[in-house]
């Protein structure tokens, strides 16, 4: 069973461009979520989604920020006109439906992205 | 909200020798769920051990332990016997019980972490 993926692992964009970071939970996996690290920070959760929906957004900036887990196809996280600030590591990470009480969220490798 | 606290920016021991990582929480809830999760240097995120807060029972996987403290809101991990592949970056995370319907969960709250360096 393949683990959680990430593409692209490192995004190069310039100022004003959209970035756009995929995430393809574990096999069986309905529940996603998106987190931020800054430089030497912890994570910092954005959003969490079931497929089709979007259940908590709280982490999330208002604007240029939007995230998506269609019915078929990876979870999309979509930053319109980067600025620096955008430059982290954004992790993924996927848990199944509730087969336990602990719900864990198995992570990604991450996509480190670098606005120039 | 629930805040997470690591107030060891880095720490530094043995091969062999035994360390503790030191977290404390902010809740006003009762069930909750914490976590120590390793990141090496490639960042992955790795699970090292977790706790139930109603279980009062201190959590163990191999070397590594916890101290839960319920009432003090504390959190820390123990590493012992610590071998050079322990070297990470060590996250303390706080996590809701699951309210949403579908089975879903909050999102974790993530501590700053501690930098844990491994001497020869």
């Amino acid at each position: 069973n393949a683990g959680v993926m990430q593409n692209p692992r490192h995004l190069v964009r310039r100022r004003g461009q959209e970035a756009r970071l995929r995430c393809s939970p574990m096999k069986g996996h309905s529940h996603v979520y998106w987190y931020r690290q800054l430089p030497e920070e912890g994570l910092k959760f954005m959003v969490y989604l079931q497929k089709e929906n979007i259940i908590d957004e709280s982490g999330m900036p208002k604007e240029r920020f939007s995230a998506e887990f269609p019915k078929e196809g990876p979870s999309i996280l979509r930053i319109q006109q980067v600025v620096r600030g955008d430059s982290a590591a954004y992790f993924c990470a996927s848990s199944p439906l509730k087969t336990s009480s602990y719900n864990e969220q198995f992570f990604g490798p991450g996509t480190r992205l670098t606005v120039l | 909200a629930q805040t997470v606290t690591q107030s060891q920016p880095e720490m530094s021991v043995q091969e062999a020798e035994t360390v503790t990582l030191s977290c404390t929480y902010d809740t006003s809830e009762s069930d909750y769920y914490l976590f120590w999760y390793k990141q090496p240097p490639s960042r992955q995120m790795i699970l090292v051990i977790r706790q139930e807060a109603y279980k009062q029972q201190n959590a163990t996987e191999n070397r590594f332990s916890v101290n839960f403290q319920k009432a003090a809101k504390s959190f820390s991990l123990k590493i012992s016997d610590s071998q050079l592949g322990d070297a990470a970056m060590y996250f303390c995370a706080y996590r809701s019980r699951g309210k949403y319907s579908g089975g879903g969960a909050d999102g974790l709250t993530f501590g700053k972490g501690t930098h844990l360096i491994i001497q020869p």
